[in-house]
């Protein structure tokens, strides 16, 4: 079967850098995505990754590993307004798009 | 009407009666979904519509039914509502294609009694 799996929850503190891991196994892939959702609200597009590497934008960057299955989005000076749930999001070979579960960061003062 | 709008925010509803969740989209994007969310689970597709006049099944197609008659509109419906039904649920499009990223409604909170 497919499967996306990230963290459930993860804590970090304002200024501080995160890592919010995604590994996955899909039928096929073509490109991953990573969502960002605060609570009540819908999710807004943050990054995109088809090819291996780093793509920076800002305080954030993703990173693909097509032959490891994985990608990490890292969050950078982290502000109390980055409080919010990552949700990691791969297109597989089908173009069907699958989704994790999402991962909580909270951000302490 | 700026993106994805989404109607009504939330609704309260009596099992075994009908309901059509509206989703309208002023982007002129050729495909749309309609997710459903619930907590510790991933986005989970509904249904989902190419473009103008096509439809599909996503992963949980039963008990909703969909229409795209025209480009803009894109509602759900509900024939018999069930309590397992209770969701927020996500209208999204997309330019359509391969790589396109996914632009959200503000969701509708669904709970069926």
């Amino acid at each position: 079967g497919q499967n996306i799996d990230q963290p459930t929850e993860m804590t970090a503190t304002e200024g501080a850098i995160v890592q919010i891991n995604c590994t996955y196994q899909t039928s096929g892939f073509n490109g991953l995505f990573w969502y960002q959702q605060h609570a009540g609200e819908a999710p807004t597009f943050l990054s995109y990754n088809v090819l291996d590497g780093l793509e920076e934008k800002g305080r954030f960057s993703s990173f693909l590993s097509r032959s490891k299955g994985y990608s990490y989005l890292l969050l950078k000076e982290l502000q109390m307004k980055d409080s919010a749930s990552y949700l990691c999001a791969v297109r597989d070979g089908d173009y069907q798009l699958i989704w994790g579960a999402g991962t909580k960061l909270i951000i302490k003062p | 009407i700026a993106g994805i709008t989404q109607a009504p925010t939330s609704q309260i509803l009596a099992a075994g009666r009908r309901m059509t969740l509206r989703c309208t989209q002023d982007m002129r994007h050729n495909a749309m979904y309609w997710y459903r969310q619930d907590l510790g689970l991933g986005l989970r597709l509904i249904h989902y519509s190419n473009t103008a006049g096509t439809t599909g099944k996503g992963e949980v197609p039963d008990g909703y039914s969909v229409s795209r008659a025209n480009t803009d509109d894109f509602p759900l419906t509900l024939a018999s509502a069930v309590p397992s039904q209770t969701s927020v649920y996500f209208c999204a499009s997309s330019a359509g294609g391969g790589d396109e990223k996914l632009f959200f409604g503000s969701g509708t909170q669904l709970s069926v009694l």
